[in-house]
């Protein structure tokens, strides 16, 4: 069954350091990968996307993430981290065959920062 | 160029009571999901209209039901409201068709409290 996972539940960083937050699938053919944030009480907002071609990929507010086919992993990276990074994670894949491009999100991954 | 805006932002009903949350989907977009998000929770798939059709559905008991209208905005419908219904329910919109990379623009949800 295609899946994604996030296998940690929190991560906690001090203000400044660095961050990897990490992702992993599980699909017979690489999917589209995604990684999304959430602030408490808000939607989520879209801070990256791998669709092909280079493994590093930049988004929004200073995120990264590595494509890792061998690992079947794609995972969060930010150099130094800020307080207003505090919120929770989640990675999510679409199939890329099918035709139905519909998400599956991992459980997520709680940012806590402290200063 | 409008974003994804839900109705209500929170209501509180009782158990067997019915509820319809509503969804505008941002502009030039012709395809809604709907999640379902428990406190500490993932996004759960709940369904996906293409073109005001169902294009997918998770694993949803039928007293889940939707509706998308020409416009593409949408509805989410739940009868016999339980307990365990309560919960943030998130609202996406995306490009479906051909093009699609399943890439969501979310709205900001509405919390349902079933007492």
């Amino acid at each position: 069954a295609q899946s994604v996972t996030q296998p940690d539940i929190h991560i906690t960083v001090s203000e400044g350091a660095s961050l990897e937050l990490r992702c992993n699938y599980s699909y017979g053919a690489t999917p589209y990968l995604f990684w999304y944030v959430q602030s408490p009480g808000q939607g989520l907002q879209l801070l990256l996307k791998y669709f092909s071609g280079d493994t590093l990929v930049q988004g929004i507010k200073g995120f990264e993430a590595e494509f890792k086919r061998s690992q079947s992993s794609f995972n969060l990276r930010k150099p130094s981290v800020h307080w207003s990074d505090a919120a929770e994670y989640f990675c999510a894949a679409v199939p890329t065959s099918g035709g139905s491009y519909i998400p599956t999100f991992g459980r997520g991954t709680s940012l806590i920062v402290h200063p | 160029e409008t974003g994804v805006t839900q109705s209500p932002t929170h209501l509180i009903k009782t158990r067997g009571q019915q509820v319809t949350l509503r969804c505008s989907s941002q502009s030039g977009h012709n395809t809604v999901s709907w999640y379902q998000q428990a406190l500490g929770q993932g996004p759960q798939f709940i369904f996906q209209y293409y073109r005001e059709e169902e294009n997918g559905r998770g694993n949803f008991p039928p007293r889940f039901s939707g509706l998308q209208f020409p416009n593409y905005s949408s509805e989410l419908n739940v009868n016999a409201l339980e307990l365990d219904d309560s919960a943030l329910y998130l609202c996406a919109s995306s490009l479906g068709g051909r093009t699609g990379t399943g890439e969501l623009f979310f709205g900001e949800g509405s919390r349902l409290t079933v007492l």
